[in-house]
This record gives C-alpha cells, sequence and structure tokens, in this order.
C-alpha cells in the first residue's frame, strides 16, 4: 500500500509570492492533517480536512488556507510569503475507522524556502 | 490545552543496549491518545507506537515499547537492543480520542536527538 505522498519535496520561493503544496493520503484515509515545523517553533498543527471541510485549525495567520477534494487529496495554499514561512511542511492522514485509535502517518514533507 | 514535555535534548546510547526516551503530558482530558514518532534526518515521521488512555496495557510494537504511568502523567519510550539505524529524533505526541470529537490534531513536545554509537 502507498503511503502518503506530497509534491513537491523542496521549493524555493521569494517574499511576497504564493505557494500551493499537494498532499495525497493513504487510499481509503479521509482526514487529513497539516503541520509547520521549525526549528525555532517545533512541531505546529496547521489545519486537519475531513470529508472536505476544515475540521480544526491551528494559530496561524489567514495567509495559510487549505482545502481537501473528494479523493480525500488536499492542498495548502499559503499567500504573500515571509521569511519566517521557510519550514518543513508535514502532511499526514488518518484513516478514522476505529474509534480511539486516530493514528496518523506522515508524508516525506516540502522542504519551502522564503529568500 | 495539551502539553507534551520532553527534556532531553540529547541521548547517546551504545549499540545493542536499551535506552528510555522521557515524555510526560499534561491534559484536561480524560480520554486522549500518546504516540511516538521518529523522524531521521531525511525528515519523514515514522509512527512507532500508540497508547490510549484506556488501554490498561503498556503498549508493545517490536522493539518497542511505551511505559505508561497515568497517574504520573508519563509516556516514555522504552528502545531495547538499539541498532545504528535507531539514530534519529524521536518525538512524543498526543491527540484527542476521536470519540471525544476532537478530531485529528496532534501535540508535539520537543524531541529528543538520539545517537547509537558503536
Amino acid at each position: 500500500k502507498a503511503g502518503v505522498t506530497q509534491t513537491p519535496r523542496y521549493l524555493i520561493k521569494t517574499r511576497g509570492q504564493q505557494v500551493t503544496l499537494s498532499c495525497s493520503p493513504i487510499s481509503g484515509h479521509r482526514s487529513v492533517s497539516w503541520y509547520q515545523q521549525t526549528p525555532g517553533q517545533g512541531l505546529q498543527f496547521l489545519f486537519e480536512y475531513f470529508s472536505e471541510t476544515q475540521r480544526n485549525k491551528g494559530n496561524f495567520p489567514g495567509r495559510f488556507s487549505g482545502r481537501q477534494f473528494s479523493n480525500s487529496r488536499s492542498e495548502m495554499n499559503v499567500s504573500t510569503l515571509e521569511l519566517g514561512d521557510s519550514a518543513l511542511y508535514l502532511c499526514a492522514s488518518t484513516k478514522l475507522d476505529r474509534p480511539s485509535t486516530d493514528t496518523q502517518y506522515f508524508g516525506p514533507g516540502t522542504r519551502l524556502t522564503v529568500l | 490545552a495539551q502539553k507534551i514535555t520532553q527534556t532531553q535534548p540529547g541521548m547517546f546510547v551504545q549499540e545493542k543496549e536499551a535506552v528510555t526516551l522521557d515524555c510526560t503530558y499534561d491534559t484536561s482530558d480524560q480520554s486522549y491518545g500518546l504516540f511516538w514518532y521518529k523522524q531521521p534526518s531525511s525528515g519523514e515521521m515514522i509512527f512507532l507506537i500508540y497508547q490510549g488512555s484506556y488501554d490498561e496495557q503498556n503498549a508493545t510494537e517490536g522493539r518497542y515499547s511505551l511505559n505508561f504511568q497515568k497517574a504520573r502523567k508519563s509516556a516514555n519510550l522504552v528502545i531495547s537492543a538499539s541498532q545504528l539505524g535507531d539514530s534519529a529524533m524521536y518525538f512524543c505526541a498526543m491527540g484527542a480520542n476521536i470519540l471525544t470529537g476532537g478530531g485529528n490534531k496532534l501535540t508535539f513536545g520537543t524531541g529528543t536527538q538520539l545517537k547509537v554509537e558503536l
């Protein structure tokens, strides 16, 4: 079974630009979550999508947005990039078929560098 | 709010020895899940082990076991027979139990960098 895939793996952008990251969950998984990882702030939750609806949102500015498609694939978008947005962006998927065991399986991440 | 504390920024262990990585947590939820992930230098987060707050027995997965002490709010990871490939960053994380409707949000600790030496 294929794991979570994320594209692209690496991105270099300049301040003010916008970027779209893509995540394809494990087949049959219905929930997709996004996390930002930086050396200073560690791993922080961005948002979670389930059935094409944003169910949870972390403490990030409105420049960070996302969506989920009917096939559970998800995208996240960051507009007006700032230097501080340089980070590893991790996507995770969860099957949600067993209550109380909501293990999240992560993709390899997209490493974004903002110059 | 949930909080995870990992007090060991770095740990060294000899190959074939056992090592314990510490994790304490704080939550007002009655039902929750505790996870350990491994992150090699490549960046991918690899799921290792899960413990539910109502599970009476400590979780085990191969060489990994979770020493869960609910009253002390600790969920330490024990790696037995360490291997060179175990060198990585290890994160403890907490998630809401799906039954509580908290959704899928993991709160992570700051991680422990483990180095396995010959």
